[in-house]
Order: C-alpha cells, then sequence, then structure tokens
C-alpha cells in the first residue's frame, strides 16, 4: 500500500500569509494526488486534483504542485474562511485509496 | 445540483450489524464510481469501499469480510452493509462520488454527503 505523509501537521498563520502544505508518497504516483480541505462538522470538500488543476468553483489563490512522489499545496494570501483541515489522497494504485494525515491550518 | 444524503447511522453494540444507505441525485448515478469513506472522531480520513459502474466492488483489509457495498441504480441508491461491528468502527460515514480527469485516468471525490455517524458501544 501507498503510505501518504503530510507535514506539518498543525500550522500557524495570519491572514494574508502565504502558506504551504507538503505531501509525500512511499512511492511513486505521478500526478494521482488530489487535495481535500475540511472544516469542522463538515464534509471534505475538493481543493485540486491531478496534483495541479484548481476544482471548479474554488478560489485561484489555492494551487497544487508536483509530481512523482513530492506534493505541495499553497494558498497565497490566507483568508479567514481557509482556517480548516488539508488533506491529500492518492489515487494512482488502489486500492485501496490512501489519505494522508491532514494539516491543521489555526491562527 | 448534485446531493448525496446517507442515513442509517446510530448507536450499534459491538458484533452488531448495521446497514447504511446513501440516497443520489442531480446527476445519472449508475454512471458513477461510488465510495464509502469514514472519520473516526478527531481522526483523518479512511476509505471504506468501492463500487465500480459494473458493480465491482473493493474494501480495505480492515472491514473487509466484514462490509459489504452494493448499489441500485433504479433508486439511485448506495448502501454500506456492516457486520461484526467493533468500537474502531465508530465514525462518521461518508457517501463519496468519484470522478475522472479529462484523461480517464486520475480519479477524485468531487461530492460528499453530509455524513451519518455510526457509534459502536455497550
Amino acid at each position: 500500500d501507498i503510505q501518504m505523509t503530510q507535514s506539518p501537521s498543525s500550522l500557524s498563520a495570519s491572514v494574508g500569509d502565504r502558506v504551504t502544505i507538503t505531501c509525500r508518497s512511499s512511492q511513486t504516483i505521478r500526478n494521482y494526488l488530489n487535495w481535500y480541505q475540511q472544516k469542522p462538522g463538515k464534509a471534505p470538500k475538493l481543493l485540486i486534483y491531478a496534483a495541479s488543476s484548481l476544482q471548479s468553483g474554488v478560489p485561484s489563490r489555492f494551487s497544487g504542485s508536483g509530481s512523482g512522489t513530492d506534493f505541495t499545496l499553497t494558498i497565497s494570501s490566507l483568508q479567514p474562511e481557509d482556517f480548516a483541515t488539508y488533506y491529500c489522497q492518492q489515487s494512482y494504485s488502489t486500492p485501496p485509496v490512501t489519505f494522508g494525515g491532514g494539516t491543521k491550518v489555526e491562527i | 445540483e448534485v446531493q448525496l444524503v446517507e442515513s442509517g447511522g446510530t448507536l450499534v453494540q459491538p458484533g452488531g450489524s448495521l446497514r447504511l444507505s446513501c440516497v443520489a441525485s442531480g446527476f445519472t448515478f449508475s454512471d458513477y464510481d461510488m465510495h464509502w469513506v469514514r472519520q473516526a472522531p478527531g481522526k483523518g480520513l479512511e476509505w471504506v469501499s468501492t463500487i465500480g459502474t459494473a458493480g465491482d466492488t473493493y474494501y480495505p483489509g480492515s472491514v473487509k469480510g466484514r462490509f459489504s457495498i452494493s448499489r441500485e441504480n433504479a433508486k439511485n441508491s448506495l448502501y454500506l452493509q456492516m457486520h461484526s461491528l467493533r468500537a474502531g468502527d465508530t465514525a462518521v460515514y461518508y457517501c463519496v462520488r468519484a470522478n475522472f480527469d479529462i484523461r480517464g485516468y486520475i480519479f477524485y471525490f468531487d461530492f460528499w454527503g453530509q455524513g451519518t455517524l455510526v457509534t459502536v458501544s455497550s
């Protein structure tokens, strides 16, 4: 099974900050990597698919990059509504579908 | 508008059984692979099962042999039958639609239900 490791597990940031979250896979997954945002008590929401494609309706301050084993989610200017937990997920070698452990973005 | 509405979550004793349901609307249900993903309290996301458009099914080792996913396209419905439930199965269970990128290779979860809580406890 492919293991997904996110770092950091949590971070503190301020409105307007540039925030970068990293996801690493235990073996190459090419660009088969997706990112989700989850707010407390809510279902996850798709942000980025195929490593760098922005899901329709998602603000352009979110971007994704990477290929192979190392991936990044960047929020160019953090907004109040972006405080949430972010998860990466691989769909290269399934089953099983695997998720990273999550990164909580806090004030 | 795509909607996925789960139901069936409740308190159940260890060793018990439960069936979750998910009703889909706003898209052609039979055209999509569907999944269940769960989240234990305060924990991350865990994939639980997949059913393809042809009815093929997949499970992780943690639930294989205990859980069974099924679909009823005529009713736009997805199900998860759970047996031999354990405390570790306590979680919010999400019904999730999978979609594919333009080349049809990379799938991602583009719509999620609101979730239904399953609590396994005596």
